[in-house]
């Protein structure tokens, strides 16, 4: 069992926005500011996509964003394209300990 | 551009070590900016964080695994490596080996991967 809770599938349609959650506590999503999400296709290796809770890395598209809450953090895609069909994992420091979430496929209709 | 590459046997028996190498080329291990990390996924499941060092010895590992884990580092070859003792098949996974921002931060470069299999 994962230690952070995800949906576990998402669709949408071209050009909608999506928002993924990812749920944790205060030790962790809560309570520090080292988040991040991460984009798998299937049989590669993960994709870093938000960094810091709301930073993008240099040539992720600006249609990704990051956004934290209280103990969720939210991943939203504007504009869905075809290729962001994939998975999408969030993680989160915690005290001596990296956690991720268990992941969530999302589909483009 | 930083290129990570694992390497070592894609099967291992139950019981023993598995034993994996991740080159660095395109970049020096011995950056004062970054730990070395390895993860892995089980087919069809999620990612895991196993554990991660510095280029000067330091490590932190995955409390989970803590015990059954060792990385470390050669920072002549520019490679760290990851031995996990007495594998079971629940070991069964693909196993990465990435660039980490501190502290246990972030993932930013990642290998391509190595699916090692545990057998009986």
């Amino acid at each position: 069992q994962s230690a952070l809770t995800q949906p576990a599938s998402m669709s949408g349609s071209p050009g909608q926005s999506i928002t993924i959650s990812c749920t944790g506590t205060s030790s962790d999503v809560g309570g520090y500011n080292h988040f991040s999400w991460y984009q798998q296709y299937p049989g590669k290796a993960p994709k870093l996509m938000i960094y810091d809770d709301n930073n993008r890395p240099s040539g992720v598209s600006n249609r990704f964003s990051g956004s934290k809450s209280g103990n969720t953090a939210s991943l939203t895609i504007s504009g869905l394209q075809a290729e962001d069909e994939a998975d999408y994992y969030c993680s989160s420091y915690t005290t001596n300990n990296r956690v991720f979430g268990g992941g969530t496929k999302l589909t483009v209709l | 551009q930083l290129q990570l590459q694992e390497s070592g046997p894609g099967l291992v028996k139950s019981s023993e070590t598995l034993s994996l190498t991740c080159t660095v080329s395109g970049g020096f291990i011995r950056s004062s900016s970054y730990y070395w990390g390895w993860l892995r996924q089980p087919p069809g499941k999620g990612l895991e964080w196993i554990g991660s060092i510095y280029y000067s010895g330091s490590t932190y590992y995955n409390p989970s695994l803590q015990s059954l884990v060792s990385i470390s580092v050669d920072t002549s070859k520019n490679q760290f490596s990851l031995k996990l003792n007495s594998v079971t098949a629940a070991d069964t996974a693909v196993y990465y080996c990435a660039r980490q921002g501190l502290p246990l931060g972030e993932f930013w470069d990642w290998g391509q991967g190595s699916l090692v299999t545990v057998s009986s």
